[in-house]
Parts: structure tokens; C-alpha cells; sequence
């Protein structure tokens, strides 16, 4: 069954700080994977996206990893500020361009000022 | 870029009734419709994708004839929910997948419908 874990659930920090949230799945074979944010009662927005073949994609102070051959991405949030505060959701394709999103559960960040 | 909309963004319904939501694509055309539903700690679970002008293909679990969607025109399509019981309260969410342009298999999300059934 193909699964994605999200570790930890909930993680609260001090603002500046860099943090890293971990992401697992238990099929390497993906098409790729895509990190959101969901702000409380929202929609999700994208925040970045791995292909397969990708090792990394950085967008502002965020990078995100991808080791297949493990089943594990991470997302690294630098000098985090209170408005990083959310849910983030880590999503792995499957099946081609065509294939289906699944979710993790999250992980719930909150920024202390 | 491509904008998602829901409509409408909460509702509350008295149990036995049937509450309509709908997604729209604002700006492109979405040959494919997915619908999503969430509860409070969890994951997003896929319901149904939906293909403009054929049914939806449903996952494991989910009713078709409880929740009924509509793909009718590349950029609308309905869900509804149909003798809605206080279980069926939820977070829908519903996302689009692009057609013509560059990145053919990305998804845009709406910003999801809050249902609470009484």
C-alpha cells in the first residue's frame, strides 16, 4: 500500500530559527513530489515541486530534497518568521503525469515571535 | 496563474438535506476535476476525479450515489452531497488539472467548502 508519513505532527519554534520538516513514503517509484502549505479552514497552496529525477528545488527560504532511493524528502524552512506559521503538506504522485496525489497528514508549524 | 474557486466557502445544513458545491476553474480549462475531503487532524483523501462530459471514477469507500458529482463544462464542476448526516461534515476541497498549458499534470486547489450537517 503505497503510504506517506509526515514527522513530526507538530513542531513549534522560535522565530529565526531553521527548521526541517521530514516527509516519508513507503514506494520509491514516484512520478513526484510536491510540498504545500494549508493555512488554517484553507485551500492548499504549492510550495514546491520534485520530479522524479530531482534532487532538490529551492524557492525563497525554502528548500526541499528528494532521496527515492530512501523514500524520504525533506523541507528545509530558513529563518523562519511567524507568518511560516501553517500546516504543510507533503503529497507523492504515482502512476505518470496522470496519477494521483497522496497526502500525508501534515505537519502543523507554528512560529513563536 | 491558474486560480481554483469554491463556492460556497461554508455551509451549515440541517441533517437529511442535500448541499451543492461548486468548483470552478477561473482563468483555464480543466479537463479534470478532483474532489477531496478532510477531517480536522487528517489527511486529504481523494473522493472522486471527475473527467469533463463522462461520470466520475470514485475511490474505494465513497458512495456515488451520496455524493454526486457533475463535470459539465471544462471549467465547473458540482458536488453533491445528498441526505447529508452529521458524519458527512467535513472540509471539501477540490482541485483542477490544467489542459493546454505547459505544465499539463500540475493541480490547482480551491480554497475548500466547510460543511457542518446539524
Amino acid at each position: 500500500k503505497q503510504e506517506v508519513t509526515q514527522i513530526p505532527a507538530a513542531l513549534s519554534v522560535p522565530e529565526g530559527e531553521n527548521l526541517v520538516l521530514n516527509c516519508s513514503f513507503t514506494d520509491s517509484a514516484i512520478y513526484n513530489l510536491q510540498w504545500f502549505r494549508q493555512d488554517p479552514g484553507k485551500g492548499l497552496t504549492s510550495l514546491l515541486l520534485i520530479q522524479s529525477s530531482q534532487r532538490e528545488q529551492t524557492s525563497g527560504r525554502l528548500n526541499a530534497s528528494l532521496d527515492k532511493s530512501s523514500g524520504r524528502s525533506t523541507l528545509y524552512i530558513a529563518a523562519s518568521q511567524p507568518g511560516d506559521s501553517a500546516t504543510y503538506l507533503c503529497a507523492v504522485k504515482y502512476g505518470g503525469s496522470q496519477g494521483n496525489l497522496i497526502f500525508g497528514k501534515g505537519t502543523k508549524l507554528s512560529v513563536k515571535p | 496563474g491558474a486560480v481554483v474557486s469554491q463556492h460556497p466557502s461554508w455551509v451549515i445544513c440541517k441533517s437529511g438535506t442535500s448541499v451543492k458545491i461548486e468548483c470552478r476553474s477561473l482563468d483555464f480549462q480543466a479537463t479534470t476535476m478532483f474532489w477531496y475531503r478532510q477531517f480536522p487532524k487528517q489527511s486529504l483523501m481523494l473522493m472522486a476525479t471527475s473527467n469533463e462530459g463522462s461520470k466520475a471514477t470514485y475511490e474505494q469507500g465513497v458512495e456515488k450515489d451520496k455524493f454526486l458529482i457533475n463535470h459539465a463544462s471544462l471549467t465547473l464542476s458540482t458536488l453533491t452531497v445528498t441526505s447529508a448526516h452529521p458524519e458527512d461534515s467535513s472540509f471539501y476541497i477540490c482541485s483542477a488539472r490544467a489542459s493546454g498549458l505547459v505544465h499539463t499534470d500540475t493541480q490547482y486547489f480551491g480554497p475548500g467548502t466547510r460543511l457542518t450537517v446539524l
